[in-house]
């Protein structure tokens, strides 16, 4: 039992270029979330899912986009990086609304 | 808007030493709390949930404490050990928001040998 994996680790960007973070859960669980976090400001929360298929946007949703094609990934694209986005991006499930959120080991991203 | 704050921002204690976390929220309408552990350079550890009906959870050598009408919770850890080093962060989950937690920014734990 994995829990939550992200993938990659670390990832280094040029301003403009795009990629897509992975995130895998094996407990079944229905809801999933990205967060990213930076020194002084917390974890802040970039997007969200209630299940498969669906998509809801949190507190800090510009620049990234986010999909749940299969209940067990939710996928984080950023289409053109910009320096504001390096941080460190951390993945969540959680079996229902309420319930323990856990995370994954997170993945750093710098973007020059 | 939510805010959370956990002060003091770094603790440095002797081993075996009895400590008190604070955390504190602005607006009391929660659904739940909950204080994690992160290790440097990793992810989140889920320590414990207290929802808001409840006074407080208990976990091994932790206990957290929440008081809903003040806007606090306190983390108590037991006889800390270097092991315990740490940042522990609380996050609040508010009634209407469903799954969303605010964070606050962390107390950074040196338990000194």
């Amino acid at each position: 039992n994995a829990g939550v994996t992200q993938t990659p680790k670390f990832r280094v960007l040029k301003t403009g270029q795009s990629m897509t973070l992975l995130c895998a859960q094996d407990m079944n669980h229905e809801y999933m979330y990205w967060y990213r976090q930076d020194p002084g400001m917390g974890l802040r929360l970039i997007h969200y899912s209630v299940g498969e298929g669906t998509t809801a946007k949190g507190e800090v949703p510009d620049g990234y986009n986010v999909s749940r094609l299969k209940k067990q990934n939710f996928l984080l694209g950023l289409e053109s990086a910009a320096p504001s986005q390096t941080s460190v991006y951390f993945c969540a499930s959680s079996h229902l609304a309420g319930f323990e959120q856990y995370f994954g080991p997170g993945t750093r991203l710098t973007v020059t | 808007k939510q805010e959370v704050t956990q002060i003091p921002a770094a603790l440095s204690v002797p081993e075996g030493e009895n400590l008190v976390l604070n955390c504190s929220f602005t607006d009391s309408a929660i659904y739940n709390l909950q204080w994690f552990r992160q290790d440097p350079g990793k992810g989140l550890t889920s320590l414990l949930l207290i929802q808001s009906s409840q006074r407080e959870q208990t976990s091994g050598r932790l206990n957290a404490s929440l008081d809903k009408s003040s806007g606090r919770s306190t983390l108590y850890i037991a006889a800390s050990q270097p092991g315990d080093s740490a940042t522990y962060l609380c996050a609040v989950r508010k009634e209407t928001s469903g799954s969303r937690l605010t964070f606050g920014e962390g107390t950074q734990l040196t338990v000194n040998p």
